[in-house]
């Protein structure tokens, strides 16, 4: 089947515009996680849906970083005021349920703020 | 509050030696711990976990990673390395025991394996 899809894959702003980042996660799963990787560095937790529990949202860098997932699918990642320490690959990912279960990486959105 | 170290920002070995990547881990509950791998231009593929069991696990590529509690430690391994192992691996830990999906990863480390 399909695999985490991410749109567009790759956005090029202005510093002080917004910015919508998507995720399509894999069918089935409820459970769906957004990282940030800057250059040369590691994924930095920023949130994650599952199922419909309230999201945890501690890693989310300041107030003008909000998702939202609609309809327990597709998420929405959004960066109000962008700032150009905010350029960097935007991951997407998805799993099962259940807490052991791998999570499945979408390619990515990669981000530059002029 | 969960963490993962990767000491080493990059590692070196030549083609058919053995290879270790190095991560330790710190939790308050039971760890669940991850590999994955980006190769160039390519996303994050899973490698291997544990959760539970047998202290060795092994996965993807002929890649393996033992679970040491009393060191709090799960280095990946790999009885000998290829060229085409060369990319970034990341180790990632979720606390078991908390009831949350939170996954945090380390900064990972640059396989360079040498022909």
């Amino acid at each position: 089947g399909a695999g985490v899809s991410q749109s567009p894959s790759n956005k090029v702003t202005e510093k002080g515009k917004d910015v919508e980042l998507r995720c399509d996660p894999i069918s089935g799963h409820t459970a769906l996680y957004w990282y940030r990787q800057s250059l040369g560095q590691g994924l930095e937790f920023l949130i994650y849906f599952q199922g419909n529990s309230a999201p945890d949202k501690s890693g989310l860098p300041s107030d003008r970083f909000s998702a939202e997932r609609t309809g327990g699918s597709v998420s929405t990642l959004t960066i109000q005021r962008t700032q150009q320490e905010d350029s960097a690959v935007y991951l997407c990912a998805s799993s099962l349920v259940r807490r052991q279960e791998t999570q499945y990486f979408g390619p990515g959105t990669r981000l530059l703020v002029l | 509050a969960q963490s993962v170290a990767q000491p080493e920002d990059q590692v070196n070995v030549a083609e058919g030696n053995p290879l270790t990547v190095k991560c330790t881990y710190s939790v308050s509950g039971n760890p669940y711990l991850f590999w994955y791998v980006q190769y160039p231009n390519r996303g994050l593929q899973f490698l291997l976990k544990y959760i539970t069991g047998d202290n060795l696990v092994k996965g993807s590529y002929g890649f393996e990673a033992e679970f040491n509690k009393s060191q709090t430690s799960f280095h990946l391994k790999k009885p000998s390395a290829l060229v085409s192992d060369s990319a970034l691996y990341f180790c990632a830990v979720r606390d078991g025991g908390t009831g949350g999906f939170k996954t945090i990863f380390g900064a990972g480390t640059r396989l360079f394996v040498k022909a």
